[in-house]
């Protein structure tokens, strides 16, 4: 069974700072997707970055980038120039091909901007 | 404007109601799936259908009911069954990418 597991469940930075979230997984596949998705107060969750394991690149959008360590099973998100709209539940969540397309999800970090 | 729908925000069920949740995409997208989501906790599947009239169970299906007559929709049904009803209640699409985008979600309560 593949499984997510985010450590930190609470971080705080302040504005305009960089602030990097864990995570971690396990599987025994070689052909997966990784994501970092993001829930604000409004409860919508949003999708922030998508990472293929096949692609040794690491993702990045805009202020937000990963760190992907495929042999340690790592997928870290690094949030650069810290924004108080970055406010929110941030979840790991990991896809496999064989999986039927579901999505396995950690239990969340929640990131609290100070200004 | 293409996306994800789910009606209503808000919804209360009384004792023995069967409630149903709507969700419906404009995006062409062939999966749909149903997550829940207690207070502080992240999501758990509860149905996903990979194509019209098929759909799985997924980690906690017990006491919820699915349909899939339409590619645009997927409605879920909270029946007497489920006994704590009371959650966020998430739908999502995807398509050939994988990638699954949400919709704003329905809040379930029990009266």
């Amino acid at each position: 069974a593949q499984t997510v597991t985010q450590s930190q469940p609470e971080m705080s930075v302040q504005e305009a700072e960089t602030v990097t979230l864990s995570c971690t997984y396990d599987t025994s596949e070689s052909n997966y997707y990784l994501f970092w998705y993001k829930q604000p107060p409004s409860r919508q969750m949003i999708l922030v970055i998508r990472q293929e394991a096949y692609k040794q690149q690491n993702a990045t959008e805009n202020r937000f980038s990963v760190n992907f360590q495929k042999a340690a099973k790592s997928f870290s998100l690094k949030i650069s120039d810290s924004q108080l709209g970055d406010t929110a539940m941030y979840f790991c969540a990991f896809i496999h091909n064989n999986a039927g397309n579901m999505l396995t999800f950690g239990g969340g970090t929640r990131l609290m901007v100070k200004p | 404007d293409g996306g994800i729908t789910q009606s209503p925000k808000y919804l209360f069920r009384k004792e023995g109601q069967n409630v149903t949740l709507s969700c419906e995409q404009n995006l062409n997208h062939d999966a749909m799936y149903w997550y829940r989501q207690d207070p502080g906790q992240g999501l758990r599947l509860i149905y996903y259908s990979q194509i019209v009239n098929d759909f799985q169970k997924g980690d906690i299906a017990e006491g919820y009911s699915v349909s899939r007559e339409k590619k645009e929709s997927f409605p879920l049904t909270v029946t007497s069954a489920q006994k704590n009803p009371t959650a966020f209640y998430l739908c999502a699409s995807s398509g050939f990418q994988e990638t699954q985008y949400f919709g704003p979600g329905t809040r379930l309560l029990v009266l």
